[in-house]
């Protein structure tokens, strides 16, 4: 069974940091990997989305790297800034289904970045 | 922009009431999903349908039922509601068939039901 992972379970940085969120799971037989931010209350929006066959995905200031091999992923977020701050949560979608309908998510790391 | 649309921010219900829950979305997603999000668990997939009429068991669909007359439209109903049914329940949707994979699931603001 596919499990995923995200430590710490919260982080809190200055303004201005370049920082990286970390995800593991343990079944690299995977799909795709998608990264969502949630704030709080609210429902989760989707960030970025890296296919198996990707190594990498950029947005603006956002960077997600996949190694499935080490069943791994980060997302880079540069010169953070307090509008950041939020839960990050990454899910994967397994290979032999492949569809959305068996993502497994992470519990999510919050992030507070202080002015 | 995908828009997903829950009818309701917040509910409060007693024990026993029949409940439902209504999501829209506006982009012909033949996709559609149900989650809780509960502290310490995660998002858990209650139900998920591919297509009208069409639906399947999530992880944990002990306690609810689902409905999607139309395309656009997925009810998650609790016939019988309980307090280990509350929680925050977020709609979800996503374009392709149940094969097709690269696509990003957008969701809506979520339903914050609380069964007292």
């Amino acid at each position: 069974k596919q499990e995923v992972t995200q430590i710490p379970a919260a982080l809190s940085v200055p303004e201005g940091e370049n920082l990286v969120l970390n995800c593991s799971f343990t079944d690299s037989a995977i799909y795709n990997l998608q990264w969502f931010r949630q704030d709080p209350g609210k429902g989760l929006t989707s960030l970025l989305l890296i296919q198996s066959s990707q190594r990498e995905q950029t947005s603006g200031r956002l960077n997600a790297s996949l190694d499935k091999s080490s069943g791994r992923s980060t997302l880079y977020i540069a010169a953070s800034q307090p509008g950041d701050s939020a839960t990050y949560l990454c899910a994967v979608a397994p290979r032999n289904t492949g569809a959305n309908s068996k993502l497994t998510f992470g519990k999510g790391i919050t992030l507070s970045v202080r002015p | 922009d995908v828009k997903v649309t829950q009818s309701s921010r917040y509910l409060v219900k007693r024990t026993g009431e029949k409940v439902f829950l209504e999501c829209v979305q506006d982009m012909d997603h033949e996709n559609m999903f149900w989650y809780r999000q509960d502290p310490g668990l995660g998002l858990r997939l209650i139900y998920f349908s591919y297509d009208v009429k069409m639906k399947e068991k999530g992880d944990i669909p002990e306690g609810y039922s689902v409905s999607r007359e139309k395309k656009e439209r997925f009810s998650l109903i609790l016939e019988s509601a309980s307090t280990n049914q509350t929680s925050m329940y977020l709609c979800a949707s996503s374009s392709g068939t149940a094969e097709a994979t690269n696509e990003k699931l957008f969701f809506g603001s979520g339903t914050q039901l609380s069964v007292l």
